[in-house]
C-alpha cells in the first residue's frame, strides 16, 4: 500500500516553460508535505514544504496543497536545464513518519 | 557547519558478510532516519531513531537488519549476512527536533554492493 503516489514521468518541458509536478497521498493524517530534488547519484535536497491549504511561493517554485483532494503539486516557473532532476514528494504524518513517492523525472530541454 | 555525514560512501561486501553503515547527524540534531533507495525508485523508510531510542522501525526487515543511535557517536545501520538484494543506496537524514514542518536533511548516502 503506497502512501504517496507520483507520476514517474519522464516529464519534458522546454527551457523557460512552466513544469508542473503532481503528488497524491492516501494517509489523511498527513500534515506536512515536502518537495525534494535529487540529481542522479546524489542525495535529496529540500526545495520547499507546505502544510496549509493553498499556494506557497519561493522564487521560481510554487507549492500547492489541497487537503480535501489529498493532492500536492509543485510548479517550476521559467524552467532551466539545471532543474533537470528527479523530484520527490514526501508526506509527514502526526507520528513524524515521512513517506516518499517514487519521484518524477524532469528534463528541461534547452 | 558540517552537514549529515555518512560513511563509507561505497561499500562492497560478499554474500554472507556484515555491512555497517554510519551516520553522523548535523550538529544539534538528535533525530535520525534511515532510508533505502533502489535504482529508479523512491526512498523507502526503514527506521527512525532518537538518541538511545528506536522510535519507529516498522520499515526495517525483522531479520538481519538492526539500527542504533547511541548517546555518543554516530548512528549505525547494521546488515548481517548480506544478500544480493541488499544492494542499494542507503540514506540517512537528520533533524533537530520533531515537530511538524521540520524538514529532514540528508547525507550523501552509502552505496552498498553485494557480490
Amino acid at each position: 500500500q503506497k502512501e504517496v503516489e507520483q507520476n514517474s514521468g519522464p516529464l519534458s518541458v522546454p527551457e523557460g516553460a512552466i513544469a508542473s509536478l503532481n503528488c497524491t497521498y492516501s494517509d489523511r493524517g498527513s500534515q506536512s508535505f515536502f518537495w525534494y530534488r535529487q540529481y542522479s547519484g546524489k542525495s535529496p535536497e529540500l526545495i520547499m514544504f507546505i502544510y496549509s491549504n493553498g499556494d506557497k511561493e519561493d522564487g521560481r517554485f510554487t507549492a500547492q496543497l489541497n487537503k480535501a483532494s489529498q493532492y500536492v503539486s509543485l510548479l517550476i516557473r521559467d524552467s532551466q536545464p539545471s532543474d533537470s532532476a528527479t523530484y520527490l514528494c514526501a508526506a509527514e504524518n502526526t507520528g513524524n513518519q515521512f513517506y516518499f513517492g517514487t519521484g518524477t523525472s524532469l528534463t528541461v530541454i534547452p | 557547519n558540517a552537514g549529515v555525514m555518512q560513511n563509507p560512501r561505497h561499500l562492497v561486501r560478499r554474500r554472507g558478510q556484515e555491512a555497517r553503515l554510519r551516520c553522523s547527524p548535523m550538529k544539534g540534531h538528535s533525530h535520525v532516519y534511515w532510508y533505502r533507495q533502489l535504482p529508479e525508485e523512491g526512498l523507502k523508510f526503514m527506521v527512525y531513531l532518537q538518541k538511545e531510542n528506536i522510535i519507529d522501525e516498522s520499515g526495517m526487515p525483522k531479520e538481519r537488519f538492526s539500527a542504533e543511535f547511541p548517546k555518543e557517536g554516530p548512528s549505525i545501520l547494521r546488515i548481517q549476512q548480506v544478500v544480493r538484494g541488499d544492494s542499494a543506496a542507503y540514506f540517512c537524514a537528520s533533524s533537530p527536533f520533531r515537530t511538524l514542518n521540520s524538514p529532514l536533511h540528508f547525507g550523501n548516502g552509502t552505496r552498498l554492493t553485494v557480490t
